[in-house]
């Protein structure tokens, strides 16, 4: 089945500096890769995705960008604000053969700094 | 729309009680899936439906069973509850599995279960 790593499990930046997070899957039959965004106490919200015929996507402060062929993904934000601290998760679908949903990593604590 | 509800927020069970955890969607939505959430970890997937009757295993099934009568439910049963049960769970919803239209999913806010 999927495997996905998620690096680094916590990261501190600066309020208004740049936040990068990494993700990489294990099967290159995937072809669907969405971010989450968990604030304490609540379900996993949906931020980007990004699907396998795409290399980037932007949302405002919001990019992802995808590599096929090393199989990893990356989650960019800009201009980071507070209200941005959260856990992140990344995602894999399953390919098919194996169930329908999503593989996810272990999750990046984002913490912003004043 | 309230989105995908779970019921109840938090709850404390013995080892061997047995219990319901509640899962409701008012967006019309064919799929529907349970996932735990262990601490330090990513969302394993329990079991999913891709509709009314129908219900699929995922990575980490067992000591769980669901049912699926209506397309709105989804209850996530817990018969012989263990330690290793202890856990956050999810459940989530989409239009259509990600199999098949890169659906994104809508969660809920999360049961807490302590089993003790």
């Amino acid at each position: 089945g999927e495997n996905v790593e998620q690096h680094p499990s916590t990261l501190s930046v600066q309020e208004g500096d740049s936040a990068v997070i990494k993700c990489t899957y294990s099967d290159s039959a995937s072809n669907y890769f969405p971010w989450y965004k968990q604030e304490l106490g609540k379900g996993p919200q949906l931020i980007i995705d990004i699907r396998s015929n795409v290399g980037e996507k932007k949302d405002q402060r919001i990019a992802v960008t995808l590599n096929k062929t090393a199989k990893h993904f990356s989650l960019h934000i800009t201009e980071t604000q507070p209200e941005d601290s959260a856990v992140y998760f990344c995602a894999a679908s399953n390919s098919g053969g194996g169930a329908d949903g999503l593989t996810f990593g272990k999750g990046t604590h984002l913490i912003i700094q004043p | 729309n309230a989105g995908v509800t779970q019921t109840p927020k938090f709850r404390i069970l013995k080892i061997g009680q047995s219990m319901t955890l509640q899962c409701t969607q008012d967006m019309n939505h064919n799929y529907m899936y349970w996932y735990r959430q262990d601490p330090g970890m990513g969302l394993k997937l329990i079991y999913y439906s891709v509709g009314a009757g129908i219900t699929d295993k995922g990575e980490v099934p067992n000591g769980y069973n669901v049912s699926r009568s209506t397309t709105e439910d989804f209850p996530l049963r817990l018969e012989l509850a263990a330690p290793s049960q202890t856990s956050v769970y999810f459940c989530a919803s989409s239009y259509l599995g990600v199999l098949d239209s890169n659906q994104p999913q809508h969660f809920g806010d999360g049961t807490r279960l302590s089993i003790l």
